[in-house]
């Protein structure tokens, strides 16, 4: 069936640090893309998404590229900061008459000075 | 422009209550979506609703249920509630239901002793 599978955190780094978050998925067709972030004790915000494939999704230094041939979708930022600290979830929209999304189990990240 | 609202923000219920969580779609939007996140986990889709009807329905029993007004607000009712039912809740809206983004509350805490 349809699923997202992200990497198991947590995912602890240094200021400044380079980040991926790895995220594959299954599907028929070409599902459109999803990064959402969630921050301690708040709902969830869009950070980026890719509608189709080689699209690459972009906001606030993170970047993700929609790889049809890996069925990747992995997140990445040159230079985190203490402030990206989260709760990042991975996620594909299923359609057919209603918009569904389906969520991988989230990669907490910690930064820290 | 208003972001979605859900009230209220936590709640603590017994077994065997019944519980009605509401939620305020962003200002335009007439398509709403109900999540359910354990702790530790990505969100799970309960069901949607487009314009005043139920457009979909993930995995969940039939004492999930809900309403959509015509003003688009929505509320999430569960009866007979359980342990496992203790959850954050959270609601999505979007401009339609074919429009893929989905913009998210802050969520309801339900409690379940």
């Amino acid at each position: 069936g349809d699923s997202v599978t992200q990497m198991e955190g947590p995912v602890t780094l240094s200021e400044e640090a380079f980040l991926t978050i790895n995220c594959t998925y299954t599907a028929t067709g070409y599902p459109s893309l999803f990064w959402y972030v969630q921050y301690p004790g708040e709902g969830l915000q869009l950070l980026l998404k890719a509608t189709k494939a080689d699209d690459k999704g972009s906001n606030k230094g993170f970047e993700a590229t929609y790889r049809k041939e890996t069925t990747s979708f992995h997140l990445e930022k040159g230079s985190v900061q203490v402030s990206d600290s989260a709760v990042y979830f991975c996620a594909r929209r299923v359609s057919g008459g209603y918009n569904k999304l389906i969520f991988g189990a989230g990669t907490r990240l910690a930064v820290h000075p | 422009e208003t972001g979605v609202t859900q009230s209220p923000t936590h709640l603590i219920k017994t077994r065997g209550q019944q519980v009605t969580l509401r939620c305020s779609s962003q200002s335009g939007h007439n398509t709403v979506s109900w999540y359910q996140q354990a702790l530790g986990q990505g969100p799970q889709f309960i069901f949607q609703y487009y314009r005043e009807e139920e457009n979909g329905r993930g995995n969940f029993p039939p004492r999930f249920s809900g309403l959509q007004f015509p003003n688009y607000s929505s509320e999430l009712n569960v009866n007979a509630l359980e342990l496992d039912d203790s959850a954050l809740y959270l609601c999505a809206s979007s401009k339609d239901r074919g429009q893929e983004t989905q913009y998210f509350g802050p969520g309801t805490r339900l409690l379940v002793l």
